[in-house]
């Protein structure tokens, strides 16, 4: 199992410029999370999923646009990137709820830089 | 709004010291508090704690729950070099899946 993977792993944008971040779990999950990190802030949520064909957002979700057309795969969107969308993402899957554990698996995160 | 609070935000010790992490919390209907070890990549799952007092223990690592005092610690022992990492704590509401993390703690075990 691969369990969660993204792609691009390393991306620069200039200001203005579109892009699509992928994300891919083959564990099943039904839930699935797009973080952002930025140095001395820890994770913060941007959308999340709680099942295919569904979106909510997160804490900040302003400037991004998200996708679940598939239970396995994630898509985070930026229409018009800006400097301050420079950061860490990472992806994340999880169980539902009700089965028990709280634990989300992350992917290896993808680096952006926007110029 | 939940919130989750770490300390120390850094700490540099020595090979073989013992040190404590901690996180305190207010989440809304509290379910469970997790920790996670991030070194330079994804962040790693290391507990789950859902009750009060009852300790986990992983090897050199364990952690504590005081749901009375709304906070946690997490105890690394005999520290090595390769315990050098960000320490994430979150937090977890009763009802939906989102977990509010911390700042995280950045660990480093100097030899």
């Amino acid at each position: 199992n691969a369990g969660v993977t993204q792609t691009p792993k390393f991306r620069v944008l200039k200001t203005g410029q579109s892009m699509t971040l992928l994300c891919a779990q083959d564990m099943n999950h039904e839930y699935m999370y797009w973080y952002r990190q930025d140095p001395g802030m820890g994770l913060r949520l941007i959308h999340y999923s709680v099942g295919e064909g569904t979106t909510a957002k997160g804490e900040v979700p302003d400037g991004y646009n998200v996708s679940r057309l598939k239970k396995q795969n994630f898509l985070l969107g930026l229409e018009s990137a800006a400097p301050s969308q420079t950061s860490v993402y990472f992806c994340a899957s999880s169980y539902d709820t009700g089965k028990g554990s709280d634990e989300q698996f992350f992917g290896p995160g993808t680096r952006l830089t926007v110029l | 709004e939940d919130k989750v609070v770490q300390s120390p935000l850094s700490l540099v010790v020595h090979e073989g010291d013992t040190v404590t992490l901690n996180c305190s919390y207010e989440v809304t209907n509290f379910r469970s508090l997790l920790w996670y070890k991030q070194e330079k990549k994804a962040p790693t799952f290391l507990f789950m704690l859902t009750s009060s007092g009852i300790e986990k223990k992983s090897g050199r690592l364990s952690s504590i729950l005081d749901k009375k005092e709304l906070f946690s610690i997490l105890n690394i022992t005999a520290t090595q070099t390769g315990d050098s990492a960000v320490y994430l704590c979150a937090g977890k509401e009763t009802s939906g899946s989102r977990l509010t993390f911390g700042e995280g703690t950045q660990l480093t075990v100097n030899p």
